[in-house]
């Protein structure tokens, strides 16, 4: 089945500091692969996408490369802000089923990567 | 409009109380799905629509019982829960066509969720 494995959190940074938050992931097929982020007390807000190999999905500074041959995502920010400590997921999305003549794919998080700058 | 609406904000409920969560999008997604939450972990798949009907039961107790109306709403009747039931109850949709893997899902802000 389809996994997705995150550096183990919480992450603490200096403000400008450059961030690096490790994701791989297993599955089969091709998947799309996403970047969610989950400010307190909110949903979650898609960050960034990927949906084929080699492709870079950047927003708000940060940026995240389809890596398939080491099967990786891994997000970056060359220069972090105390506005952006949040929960980090990485996740991909594949194929699952059909319903109603078209498909879906089910969406697979990783266990998110806690991150907090500090002044 | 391309928000995932979620009402209410915060639900404080006992054990012996029948209440329901809304959620509401008109971004024309066929797809919508119901996650619990636990704090600081990843969100748990509970419910998925596809079309208006139930696809995915992932195992949710009877307590937990779906509804879509239609297209737009999706609903979460619960009766008799648990305190460990107590999470953020997140909503969200998505598009559903052949093309769908490659767009994530938009989630809505959520429901906090406390079983006294």
């Amino acid at each position: 089945g389809n996994s997705v494995t995150q550096m183990e959190g919480p992450v603490t940074l200096s403000e400008e500091a450059f961030l690096t938050i490790n994701c791989t992931y297993t599955a089969t097929g091709y998947p799309s692969l996403f970047w969610y982020v989950q400010y307190p007390g909110e949903g979650l807000q898609l960050l960034l996408k990927a949906t084929k190999a080699d492709d870079k999905g950047s927003n708000k500074g940060f940026e995240a490369t389809y890596r398939k041959e080491t099967t990786s995502f891994h997000l970056e920010k060359g220069s972090v802000q105390v506005s952006d400590s949040a929960v980090y997921f990485c996740a991909l999305r594949s194929k699952l089923g059909s319903a109603g003549g078209t498909s879906y794919g089910k969406l697979t998080f990783g266990q998110g990567t806690i991150l907090t700058v500090h002044p | 409009d391309t928000e995932v609406t979620q009402t209410p904000k915060h639900l404080v409920m006992g054990m012996t109380n029948k209440k329901s969560l809304k959620c509401e999008q008109h971004m024309g997604h066929r797809a919508m799905y119901w996650y619990k939450q636990k704090a600081k972990k990843p969100p748990e798949l509970m419910f998925v629509y596809s079309y208006e009907k139930l696809s995915i039961n992932e195992s949710v107790p009877s307590r937990f019982s779906p509804e879509c109306p239609n297209s737009s709403l999706l609903n979460l009747h619960l009766h008799a829960l648990q305190p460990e039931d107590s999470a953020l109850y997140l909503c969200a949709s998505s598009q559903e066509s052949v093309q769908a893997i490659n767009y994530g899902y938009t989630f809505g802000s959520g429901t906090r969720l406390t079983v006294v």
